[in-house]
This record gives structure tokens, C-alpha cells and sequence, in this order.
């Protein structure tokens, strides 16, 4: 079974400044999709990102971009130009890519993100 | 719907009581799935609808829980005589197709349970 592990519960950072998220996961798989998500106050988890492990080519989504690290199964989010608005939890999540049956998503704990103007 | 519905908001019950949580999916999104979110826990799977498909129940802590989907749209979380250790927030997501794995979920604002 795959397994995603976030080891900073919580982390901070001065506005305007730029921040690195760890996430890491255990796979036999090689072929698989990766993702990280946002949840503000309001519950809802929004999708920021999404990386497939295919790929060698890091994504990126204006001030978000990920290190996808394959060999070392590591997925870590930077956010660059930090905002306000930024502050929320940020769950690392696994998806298989292979048909086996198993359609779910497998999330870390998250980590709980402070803004400081 | 233009996202994902989910209700009540909120939902404060006895201990023994039970629940019903509803969750509306995107017109035309073919998967749903529900994950419990307990307090500094991340989300766990509980139940997973794809069409017609038998639901992949393997999540489902207890024989307490149940859940359906009807006509392929809203869905049911239903907790039989709830217990402190169910308050959590319950989340509801849906895809539109599970095949094409790339696609992450759509969330909703999830339902807080307070058992007491």
C-alpha cells in the first residue's frame, strides 16, 4: 500500500518570501500521479498542483512549483511571493496511474501554513 | 451544479444517533468518494462510487457507516448510532473520469460532525 508522509506539521513564513513544503511517499509503483492541495478555513480542498511521475519535467502554476524528485520519492512545494492568502493547510497526495481498481487518493497529514505580514 | 454540494454545514448530535450526510456531485462527474477528516489528521478514504459499478467499500471503519448513491448523482453517508470518536468533517469529492488518473477531485466544503 502507498503511504505519503508530511513531516512538517506546521510551518511559517515572512510574506513576500518564498517557502518549501516536504512531502515524501512510498510507492512499487512507477507510474502514478501526484498532487498537493489547499484548504483555507472554509474546508473546501482546492487543487494547486499536480504532477505526473512520468514526466521529468517539474510542473508549475505561477507562484507554485513542485521538486519531484522520482529515485528519492520526494514531492516538495515551493511557494514563491507568499500572500496573505496563501495561509491554509497543504495535504501531498498520491494517485495510482495503473488500473487495479484502487481510483482513490492517499493523503499526507498536511501541513498548516502561517503568513506573517 | 457548478461544484460540489455538500449538507448539512454543520451537524451537532447525541451519542446514539443517527446521521445522514448528503453530497451532491458535479453534473456529469461519474466518480464520488468520501473521505473522514478527524482533527490534525489528514483524510481518510472511506467509500469510493464509480456508475453503475458495485461502491469500493474498504474504508469503511465499521458497519455503523453505509452509504448510497442513487440514479448515479447524490449520495448518503448515513453513521448509525453515532459515537464520539465519528466527530470529524466529512468530505465529499467527485471526478470525472477515474480512468484518466490525472484529474484530481473536486471537493466540497465538507459536513462538521459533533457527536456529544
Amino acid at each position: 500500500a502507498q503511504t505519503v508522509t508530511q513531516s512538517q506539521p506546521e510551518m511559517s513564513v515572512q510574506e513576500a518570501e518564498t517557502v518549501t513544503l516536504s512531502c515524501t511517499y512510498d510507492t512499487s509503483e512507477s507510474d502514478y500521479y501526484l498532487f498537493w492541495y489547499k484548504q483555507p478555513p472554509s474546508r473546501q480542498m482546492i487543487l494547486v498542483i499536480r504532477q505526473e511521475a512520468y514526466k521529468q519535467q517539474n510542473a508549475t502554476e505561477n507562484r507554485f512549483s513542485v521538486n519531484f524528485q522520482k529515485a528519492a520519492k520526494s514531492f516538495s512545494l515551493k511557494i514563491s511571493d507568499s500572500q496573505l492568502g496563501d495561509a491554509a493547510m497543504y495535504f501531498c497526495a498520491y494517485r495510482s496511474a495503473g488500473y487495479f481498481g484502487n481510483e482513490k487518493l492517499t493523503f499526507g497529514t498536511g501541513t498548516r501554513l502561517t503568513i506573517i505580514p | 451544479g457548478a461544484g460540489v454540494s455538500q449538507s448539512p454545514s454543520n451537524k451537532v448530535t447525541e451519542k446514539g444517533k443517527d446521521v445522514e450526510l448528503r453530497c451532491d456531485p458535479i453534473s456529469g462527474h461519474t466518480a464520488l468518494y468520501w473521505y473522514r477528516q478527524s482533527l490534525g489528521q489528514g483524510l481518510e478514504f472511506l467509500i469510493y462510487f464509480q456508475g453503475n459499478s458495485a461502491p469500493d467499500k474498504s474504508g469503511l471503519p465499521s458497519d455503523r457507516f453505509s452509504a448510497e448513491r442513487t440514479g448515479g448523482s447524490v449520495s448518503t453517508l448515513t453513521i448509525q448510532r453515532t459515537q464520539q470518536e465519528d466527530s470529524a468533517v466529512y468530505l465529499c469529492a467527485s471526478s470525472l473520469d477515474p480512468r484518466d488518473r490525472s484529474y484530481g477531485y473536486t471537493f466540497g466544503s465538507g459536513t462538521r460532525l459533533t457527536v456529544v
